[in-house]
């Protein structure tokens, strides 16, 4: 099974700082690369997502960035708040959504 | 409102029996998903329909069955075969790019 290798495991920001979740595939035969937002006892939600062909999105205050030659692709928050504190996915779109392990972001005022 | 609900939040079996989780959406969506969730593993694809009266394995299928007799219900028993049932489940629907998931709030299960 292709899988998606995301690091770190954990994070700790203070507020204001910027907050960085890294993820590695290991093809490029994928269409979409999204990332999901989870709050303590709720689903997963999307995120923002990004084509193979584009190297960076950005939404407000996310951006992916996309390295095809390195095959990594990774997330940004700018200016980091408690309220982004939640566990990341990152995920890659082939026959079936794989999803990395996952990030757990503590924003600290 | 639109979305998707599941039923209950959290469930309590005693070992040996199967259980079914309730999975229903208003979306419209074709394609409907369960996934497992454990601390450190992300989430896994259980099993998953992408219409109506059919459904294919996901990766994790083992000790799991599905149906999908209706489009906006996809309901997953878990069986007396699974052996580390404990978990939380999540189920999804969408309703056109496989990347672009709906998910519901998910079912806590505690298996003793």
């Amino acid at each position: 099974q292709q899988q998606v290798k995301q690091s770190p495991q954990s994070l700790i920001v203070q507020k204001g700082g910027i907050s960085i979740i890294n993820c590695a595939y290991e093809n490029t035969a994928f269409d979409y690369f999204p990332w999901y937002q989870q709050f303590p006892g709720k689903g997963p939600a999307l995120l923002i997502a990004i084509r193979p062909d584009v190297s960076e999105k950005k939404e407000g205050r996310f951006t992916i960035s996309f390295n095809k030659s390195a095959k990594q692709f990774s997330l940004h928050i700018m200016d980091s708040q408690p309220g982004d504190s939640a566990t990341y996915f990152c995920a890659r779109e082939g026959d079936k959504l794989i999803f990395g392990t996952g990030t757990r972001l503590q924003v600290f005022p | 409102d639109g979305g998707i609900t599941q039923s209950p939040k959290y469930l309590f079996r005693k070992e040996g029996q199967n259980v079914t989780l309730s999975c229903e959406q208003n979306l419209n969506h074709d394609a409907m998903y369960w996934y497992r969730q454990d601390p450190g593993q992300g989430l896994r694809l259980i099993y998953y329909s992408q219409i109506v009266n059919d459904f294919q394995k996901g990766d994790i299928a083992e000790g799991y069955s599905v149906s999908r007799e209706k489009k906006e219900s996809f309901p997953l028993t878990v069986t007396s075969a699974q052996k580390n049932p404990t978990a939380f489940y999540l189920c999804a629907s969408s309703g056109g790019r496989r990347y672009e998931q709906y998910f519901g709030p998910g079912t806590r299960l505690t298996v003793t």
